[in-house]
C-alpha cells in the first residue's frame, strides 16, 4: 500500500512569490491535513480537508490555502511568501473517522526556502 | 501560549538502558494522545497512542503514562537501541471536536549511545 505522496520534495523560491504543494494521500483515506514544521517549533496546524470540504484551519494567516479534489487529493498554496515562511510542510492522511480514530500517516515533506 | 509542551529538547542515553521523554498538557479537552518519531528528511511515523480513559498503554518496548490530573504524560522506551535515536514528538486530539487536527509539543531529540 503505497504511503502519503508529497511532491515536490525540496524547492527555492523568492520573497513575493508563491508557491503551489502537492498531497497524494494513502488509497482510501479521505481526510487531508497539512502542517508547517520549523526548528524548535514542532509541528503547526495549517488545516484540514475532509471530503473536499475545509473542517478545520489553523492559526495562519489568508496568504495560506488549500484545496482538496474529488480523489482526496489535496493542494495548499502559499502566496507572497516570506522568509518565515521557509519550513517543512508536512501532509497527513488518515481514514477520516474522526478525532481520536487513529493516528496520522504523514509524507516525507516538501522542504521550502525563501531568500 | 503552548498546549502541549515538551521541556527537554534533547536526551541522551546509553543502550540498553530506559529513555524516559515527557510532556505537558494545558487544554482539558485533550482525550486523546499520541507519540510520533522522526528521523531527519522522513515524516513522522507514529509509535503509540493512548485514550484518556486509560493510564497505560504498552506496545513492545514503548509504553506510554498517562497522568490526566497533572496533565502529563510520558513515553517508556525500555531497552533503548541505538535505532531509537531519532525526534520524538508528543501529541494531543479533542475527540469532540469536529476534524483531525493534532497539537504538537515541539519535539526532544532522543540520541541512544552505543
Amino acid at each position: 500500500k503505497a504511503g502519503v505522496t508529497q511532491t515536490p520534495r525540496y524547492l527555492i523560491k523568492t520573497r513575493g512569490q508563491q508557491v503551489t504543494l502537492s498531497c497524494s494521500p494513502i488509497s482510501g483515506h479521505r481526510s487531508v491535513s497539512w502542517y508547517q514544521q520549523t526548528p524548535g517549533q514542532g509541528l503547526q496546524f495549517l488545516f484540514e480537508y475532509f471530503s473536499e470540504t475545509q473542517r478545520n484551519k489553523g492559526n495562519f494567516p489568508g496568504r495560506f490555502s488549500g484545496r482538496q479534489f474529488s480523489n482526496s487529493r489535496s493542494e495548499m498554496n502559499v502566496s507572497t511568501l516570506e522568509l518565515g515562511d521557509s519550513a517543512l510542510y508536512l501532509c497527513a492522511s488518515s481514514l477520516g473517522g474522526g478525532p481520536g480514530g487513529g493516528e496520522l500517516f504523514f509524507g516525507e515533506g516538501s522542504r521550502l526556502t525563501v531568500l | 501560549d503552548q498546549q502541549v509542551k515538551q521541556n527537554s529538547p534533547s536526551l541522551s542515553v546509553q543502550e540498553g538502558r530506559i529513555s524516559i521523554l515527557n510532556c505537558d498538557y494545558t487544554n482539558s479537552m485533550f482525550d486523546y494522545f499520541l507519540w510520533y518519531k522522526k528521523y531527519p528528511a522522513e515524516g513522522p511515523t507514529f509509535l503509540i497512542s493512548i485514550s484518556s480513559i486509560k493510564d497505560k498503554n504498552e506496545d513492545g518496548r514503548f509504553t506510554v503514562f498517562l497522568n490526566k490530573s497533572a496533565k502529563h504524560l510520558s513515553l517508556h522506551i525500555v531497552p533503548s537501541q541505538p535505532g531509537d535515536s531519532a525526534v520524538y514528538f508528543c501529541a494531543a486530539d479533542e475527540s469532540s471536536g469536529s476534524a483531525r487536527q493534532l497539537t504538537f509539543g515541539s519535539g526532544t531529540q532522543l540520541t541512544v549511545l552505543p
